[in-house]
């Protein structure tokens, strides 16, 4: 078991280009799931996936994100034509369901939005 | 919908003392689980504590404790003989126990800084 991982930790953009975000799960979880943080809150629920099926959108997810998760394994989440208000830690989540309710997270990207 | 309330933006508590850190929640439902998370400034987010709301009994994990209060819709978290590695931000968490869809979309609080000073 070695965690959930999320690439990059840090990244900084121009306004108006796209970002990509990695996550890689722990190995046998087949939920993953994506949160944005802003500073000073706790994290809001955006997106999960079971297996490699999207169940689940919030309407925090505008359509300039898209998230996937090809064969049921890690998962990007692309943010296209980035704003400032997307500055945010995007954390990911997994989980194995239904055996157990705990959701493991990772450390996180760190997005800022110049 | 269900709402987390953290109303202790900062605590702070001398080594080896006791702290106590409040939560409340809104909701209608009967069946879910509530949480705490701590997030150091690693971010990684560690579960610390969780509650089942149809077991009467606090949870207990070493020396953190829960007082589950499922009327008064509160779970609070005592911290004892705190230690420096317990400094960090905590989240109080909600999560509806539905089964499906539900598992795993939590609510969380704003959080609560802690400092545990030497």
């Amino acid at each position: 078991d070695t965690g959930v991982s999320q690439d990059p930790r840090h990244k900084i953009t121009k306004r108006g280009q796209n970002v990509t975000f990695r996550c890689d799960p722990i190995s046998e979880h087949n939920r993953l799931y994506w949160y944005r943080q802003t500073l000073g809150q706790g994290p809001e629920f955006l997106t999960y996936f079971q297996n490699e099926a999207q169940l689940e959108k919030s309407r925090l997810l505008s359509d300039r994100f898209s998230a996937e998760r090809p064969k049921g394994s890690f998962s990007t989440l692309e943010i296209q034509r980035t704003e400032q208000g997307d500055s945010a830690m995007y954390l990911c989540a997994s989980s194995l369901w239904p055996t157990n309710e705990k959701l493991f997270f990772g450390s996180g990207t760190q997005l800022s939005v110049l | 919908a269900q709402t987390v309330t953290q109303s202790q933006p900062e605590m702070s508590v001398q080594e080896a003392e006791t702290v106590t850190l409040s939560c409340t929640y809104d909701t209608s439902e009967n069946n879910y689980y509530l949480f705490w998370y701590k997030q150091p400034p690693s971010r990684q987010m560690i579960l610390v504590i969780r509650q089942e709301a149809y077991k009467q009994q606090n949870a207990t994990e070493n020396r953190f404790s829960v007082n589950f209060q499922k009327a008064a819709k509160s779970f609070s978290l005592k911290i004892s003989d705190s230690q420096l590695g317990d400094t960090a931000m905590y989240f109080c968490a909600f999560m509806l126990n539905a089964g499906g869809t539900s598992y795993g979309k939590l609510t969380f609080g704003q959080g609560t800084i802690l400092t545990v000073h030497p």
